[in-house]
């Protein structure tokens, strides 16, 4: 168990649709990133906040969005869903914001149909 | 931009092989980490390199991070079924230095 929790498990929704994926860091861990992961694909990452600020953007689609709140759980919502967004998105935490080792949620499986 | 890659894409062993798997970056990292993915699972953090030249040691595993700081190589030692899975390394890059770069990953197949 990583410490880090993402639900919900699994998503099934329509094209079109709007989703939220939330993710609950580890204890103490102010780093939060978003990564997704298409069928035997790498890891691409879309997302850091630090602290409840963003700190670094990768190849996220403007249809989705992110935040960190307060409390350092973090959310990542995706609109105007298509077929093409059907992933696995997973959810890192670490204690600072470089440079450290990254703990892994066991990831958000959206199907889009 | 920072581009990881990695090969082999693929790699079938039989059960008591060696395997290496090898990381390119375009850019100079500051640091370099490993990690493992079971199928069906999440990454796990293996090691992370910061030195030029750095070797660390895993019981089968040895992690080689290169002297300029661009390439880094994961080998294994007499390969068991539980080494399966994708192997990734990641780099830090972009404006801020935070993003964590994954590579492109190599899977893993033990062959009993």
């Amino acid at each position: 168990d990583s410490g880090v929790t993402q639900t919900p498990k699994h998503l099934i929704t329509a094209t079109g649709q709007r989703v939220t994926l939330r993710c609950s860091p580890r204890s103490g861990d102010l780093s939060v990133y978003w990564y997704q992961q298409s069928l035997d694909q790498g890891l691409q990452f879309l997302i850091q906040y630090y602290n409840g600020e963003e700190r670094a953007k990768g190849n996220i689609l403007e249809r989705f969005s992110a935040q960190q709140f307060p409390d350092l759980h973090s959310e990542l919502n995706l609109s105007s869903l298509e077929l093409g967004d059907s992933a696995l998105y997973f959810c890192a935490s670490s204690e600072t914001g470089a440079y450290t080792e990254a703990f892994f949620g066991q990831g958000t499986r959206l199907t889009v149909v | 931009g920072q581009q990881v890659m990695q090969i082999p894409q693929y790699q079938h062993v039989q059960e008591g092989e060696d395997f290496t798997t090898y990381c390119n970056s375009s850019t100079t990292l500051s640091n370099i980490q490993w990690y493992k993915q079971r199928p069906g699972g999440h990454p796990v953090f293996l090691i992370q390199l910061v030195k030029s030249g750095e070797v660390k040691k895993q019981k089968r595993l040895t992690f080689q991070f290169g002297e300029a700081k661009k390439n880094s190589s994961l080998h294994i030692t007499a390969t068991q079924t539980t080494d399966v899975g994708t192997y990734f390394c990641a780099g830090p890059g972009g404006n801020t230095g935070n993003q964590f770069y994954f590579g492109t990953g190599t899977s893993l197949t033990v062959i009993p």
